[in-house]
């Protein structure tokens, strides 16, 4: 089957103006994972959704960042009033349990604030 | 806070030897280990991990080394070809099945 996919590829936005970001995890996969990675720096864990529970929000950096998951499946990142230092590629990640071997990485979003 | 570092940046290496990627760790909690290498405009991809419990495990073409005494992590490469020109990453978990920390990443450079 298909892998993890993120909508859209690149997105460039003015300071100030709301993005929302796309995942498509894996058919199946019951863990979902946000990760923002700057430039030349490592991978930064943002929110984590397991199942039905309550997901864990500690890596989200503001009140401006929130996530959703409609269904246990599809998953929104959205960013209220980009900052410049907001620009990052948004990687999502799925995985069939809470192991984390089994994360299974998209393509990532890059986001340009202007 | 805890944290999970590289010692090199960048790695260059003539195709055919063998490239080693150190990396170090902070958190002596970490129990769980992963290696994961990352192509430019693609997601991380799992490469091969490895248990507190154990100091060494063999996949094909790579082999990770734990020494818990002096935290720190490494991955071989044998015999290294182009396509094992990446960035890799060394993440640790400790418990929380939910969290990685990642740590900045190693250039590796494949020269013919």
């Amino acid at each position: 089957g298909a892998g993890v996919s993120q909508s859209p590829s690149n997105k460039v936005t003015e300071k100030g103006k709301d993005v929302e970001l796309r995942c498509d995890p894996i058919s199946g996969h019951t863990a979902l994972y946000w990760y923002r990675q700057s430039l030349g720096q490592g991978l930064e864990f943002l929110i984590y959704f397991q199942g039905n529970s309550a997901p864990d929000k500690s890596g989200l950096p503001s009140d401006r960042f929130s996530a959703e998951r409609t269904g246990g499946s599809v998953s929104t990142l959205t960013i209220q009033r980009t900052q410049q230092e907001d620009s990052a590629v948004y990687l999502c990640a799925s995985s069939p349990g809470t192991a984390p071997r089994g994360q299974f990485f998209g393509p990532g979003t890059r986001l340009t604030v202007l | 806070g805890e944290s999970v570092g590289l010692h090199l940046p960048t790695l260059s290496v003539q195709e055919g030897d063998n490239s080693i990627i150190n990396c170090a760790y902070s958190n002596s909690a970490s129990d769980y280990f992963i290696w994961y290498k990352q192509e430019s405009g693609k997601g991380p991809q799992f490469i091969i991990d490895i248990r507190s419990n154990m100091d060494k495990r063999q996949g094909q073409r790579v082999t990770v080394l734990l020494n818990k005494t002096v935290k720190h992590l490494s991955l071989q490469i044998a015999a290294t070809q182009p396509g094992d020109s990446a960035v890799y990453f060394c993440a640790e978990n400790t418990g929380t099945a939910s969290k990685l920390t990642f740590g900045t990443g190693t250039r590796l450079q494949v020269t013919l």
